[in-house]
């Protein structure tokens, strides 16, 4: 029963790299959301999936890409990493609107 | 734009003892969810409770009950007998447009054996 997976669950990045987090799940769940985390401001919806091929922005999109070509999978990539980046990603899914949605371990980011 | 404010940054409680987490939010939708989430050391975010607003009756799950007050926008979380296990961050949410949930900055419980 592996639910939500995250990879990497820790990265530190250079300032300008570019990397992607991936985000797999096996619930055969449609909707698929992004999340970051940051002290003191819960968590920020970055990009969301309701279907394979159907994605769009969240509350902070800005220095993020998504795509979503299967079910399974929702990978979110960072262009050119920033320092305002560094951040607890969550990756979560759930079978409709408005159900529980099922989180990720998190991948926490460090951009220096 | 909706918002959820959660005006406690920390609680403590007493092993055994009940307290109650306090969530307002902002909208004006009337047909909306609301949840709490918890989230332990292990980062691991678990769902606690889920209220549809359009029902009238407060949900309850075991020792966890939430008092839903539509007119004042107000959605409280009650934990009685609490835990050791039940220290961690607690996060209210609400969701209107099917995915953009929107979470509030988080409660942080302490619970004092």
């Amino acid at each position: 029963n592996a639910g939500v997976t995250q990879t990497p669950k820790f990265q530190v990045l250079k300032t300008g790299q570019s990397m992607t987090l991936q985000c797999a799940q096996d619930m055969n769940h449609e909707y698929m959301s992004w999340y970051r985390q940051d002290p003191g401001m819960g968590l920020r919806l970055i990009h969301y999936s309701v279907g394979a091929g159907i994605t769009d922005q969240g509350e902070v999109p800005n220095g993020y890409n998504v795509s979503r070509s299967t079910t399974e999978d929702f990978p979110l990539r960072l262009l050119s990493a920033a320092p305002s980046q560094t951040s607890v990603y969550f990756c979560a899914s759930s079978y409709g609107g408005q159900t529980e949605a099922f989180f990720g371990q998190g991948t926490r980011l460090t951009v220096v | 734009a909706q918002t959820v404010t959660q005006s406690q940054p920390e609680m403590s409680v007493q092993e055994a003892e009940t307290v109650t987490l306090s969530c307002t939010y902002d909208t004006s939708e009337s047909d909306y969810y609301l949840f709490w989430y918890k989230q332990p050391p292990s980062r691991q975010m678990i769902l606690v409770i889920r209220q549809e607003a359009y029902k009238q009756q407060n949900a309850t799950e075991n020792r966890f009950s939430v008092n839903f007050q539509k007119a004042a926008k107000s959605f409280s979380l009650k934990i009685s007998d609490s835990q050791l296990g039940d220290a961690a961050m607690y996060f209210c949410a609400y969701d209107y447009n099917n995915n953009d949930m929107r979470f509030g900055a988080g409660t942080r419980l302490t619970v004092k054996p």
